[in-house]
């Protein structure tokens, strides 16, 4: 069974790094799919943000991107996001997740817990 | 604002029928499968249909989607109250290189 645990900070101080990390068990991320993050801000619809592919390219959403670096470590077989100079408006729930690509690129299929972070003044 | 559009709410009594709707474009619906997810407060989003209208198994057959051209639509049969959640749309978007997601409908259970 394929689990996504993600870790990081909950509270982030308006202008620093939010830094989250989805570790994986059950399937090597370097074997296939694509790795993601998501996110919900209070009130509004999820936004993607950025994914890695098993062989390491990167993609990102053109509305974050600058801000945004998305990083796997195989050997820890874990993917990791990070938003530069953050706002209050990156306060959201951040989420994780496997997807495919192309057709299957909307199946969202094995997602983490989810982690509420707030970037405070 | 989302690239994928879907009304804000949905209602319906006990043993209604409900359709939520979920309207895009040729670089994501019109060329891609349409997912659904089911989202509860507190909890990782559900999948409930893939590629346009098939269910995962353990998905009830009241459950049901479609799709014509860039537009899509989950149908809820036999509405119960544990369906109110959030539902929400999803689709491979060709011009991001990434999935794009519905604004997400809230289902009320009156």
């Amino acid at each position: 069974q394929v689990q996504l645990q993600q870790s990081g900070p909950r509270l982030v101080t308006s202008s620093d790094t939010l830094s989250l990390t989805c570790t994986v068990s059950g399937y090597s991320i370097s074997s296939g799919y694509y790795w993601g993050w998501v996110r919900q801000p209070p009130g509004r619809g999820l936004e993607w943000i950025a994914s890695i592919t098993d062989s390491g390219k990167t993609y990102y959403n053109p509305s974050l991107r600058g801000r945004v670096t998305i990083s796997a470590d195989t050997s820890k077989n874990q993917f990791s996001l990070k938003v530069d100079s953050v706002t209050a408006a990156d306060t959201a729930v951040y989420y994780c997740a496997r997807h495919g690509s192309g057709w299957t690129g909307g199946q969202l299929d094995v997602w983490g817990q989810g982690t509420m972070v707030t970037v405070s003044s | 604002q989302s690239v994928v559009s879907q009304p804000a709410s949905a209602s319906g009594t006990p043993g209604q029928r409900v359709i939520i709707s979920c309207s895009g474009s040729s670089s994501n619906i019109g060329d891609n499968f349409v997912y659904w997810y089911q989202h509860l407060p507190g909890m990782s989003p559900k999948l409930l249909i893939f590629r346009n209208s098939q269910r995962p198994s353990g998905v009830p057959d009241r459950f049901s989607g479609s799709k014509s051209g860039t537009s899509a639509s989950l149908a809820i049969s036999g509405l119960r109250s544990e369906d109110e959640a959030e539902y929400f749309c999803a689709a491979w978007d060709g011009r991001l290189s990434g999935p794009v997601f519905g604004g997400g409908t809230k289902l009320i259970v009156l």
